[in-house]
């Protein structure tokens, strides 16, 4: 099984600041990484799917970069619907695995 | 407009059975691949089982195998976890999902989740 860590576990930061979340995999998963935010209460929403692929409807101040093993989730500018848990997620190998989550919330 | 319901949730006790249902609507289940996917009290998410476009091949998360089993009915538009031998572990909230595609190609990602339906295993 591949295993996701993602970093840091929480991340504080500003309105209009830069976030950039980390997700390192166990071993390769070529470009097959997608990113999810979750808010409370909430199901996931796809941000990004293999790597850099943006989901219908994501606005462009999310962008993804990555392959192997080392992964980017970069948000430009943040806007206050932006503080929420993310999680990547491979697919490259059965069983499909997530990373922990990383919590942005605001500083 | 995708819709996606799951119900069946409920409190049952330690190596009982329950059944959940994912009610879809706005596309076919025989159109894409779907998935449950849990998520623990509290905890990240976690990847449970996935059935192909074409109702067959379906996988699990070693958690489950052997003791869930996913299946749907093309007939309603259903999607189904049928979930026996319950465990504490196994309390969670579960999500179907449904696989996303795009540009005539399909991927193992998740662009439309349910609510959720909370499964409690407990005495």
């Amino acid at each position: 099984e591949i295993v996701l860590t993602q970093s840091p576990a929480t991340l504080s930061l500003s309105p209009g600041e830069r976030a950039t979340l980390s997700c390192r995999a166990s071993q390769s998963v070529s470009s097959y990484l997608a990113w999810y935010q979750q808010k409370p209460g909430q199901a996931p929403r796809l941000l990004i799917f293999d790597a850099s692929n943006r989901a219908t409807g994501i606005p462009a101040r999310f962008s993804g970069s990555g392959s192997g093993t080392d992964f980017t989730l970069t948000i430009s500018s943040l806007e206050p619907e932006d503080f929420a848990v993310y999680y990547c997620q491979q697919r490259s190998n059965w069983p499909i695995t997530f990373g922990q989550g990383t919590r942005l919330e605001i500083k | 407009e995708v819709q996606l319901l799951e119900s069946g949730g409920g409190l049952v006790q330690p190596g009982g059975s329950l059944r959940l249902s994912c009610a879809a609507s706005g596309f076919s289940l025989r159109s894409f691949a779907m998935s449950w996917v849990r998520q623990a009290p509290g905890k990240g998410l976690e990847w449970v089982s996935v059935i192909s476009s074409s109702g067959g091949s379906p996988q699990y998360a070693d958690s489950v195998k052997g003791r869930f089993t996913i299946s749907r009915d093309s007939s309603t538009n259903t999607l189904y976890l049928q979930m026996n031998s319950l465990r504490g572990e196994d309390t969670a909230v579960y999500y179907c999902a449904k696989a996303y595609c795009s540009a005539g190609s399909c991927y193992s990602v998740f662009d439309y989740w349910g609510q959720g339906t909370l499964v409690t295993v407990s005495s």
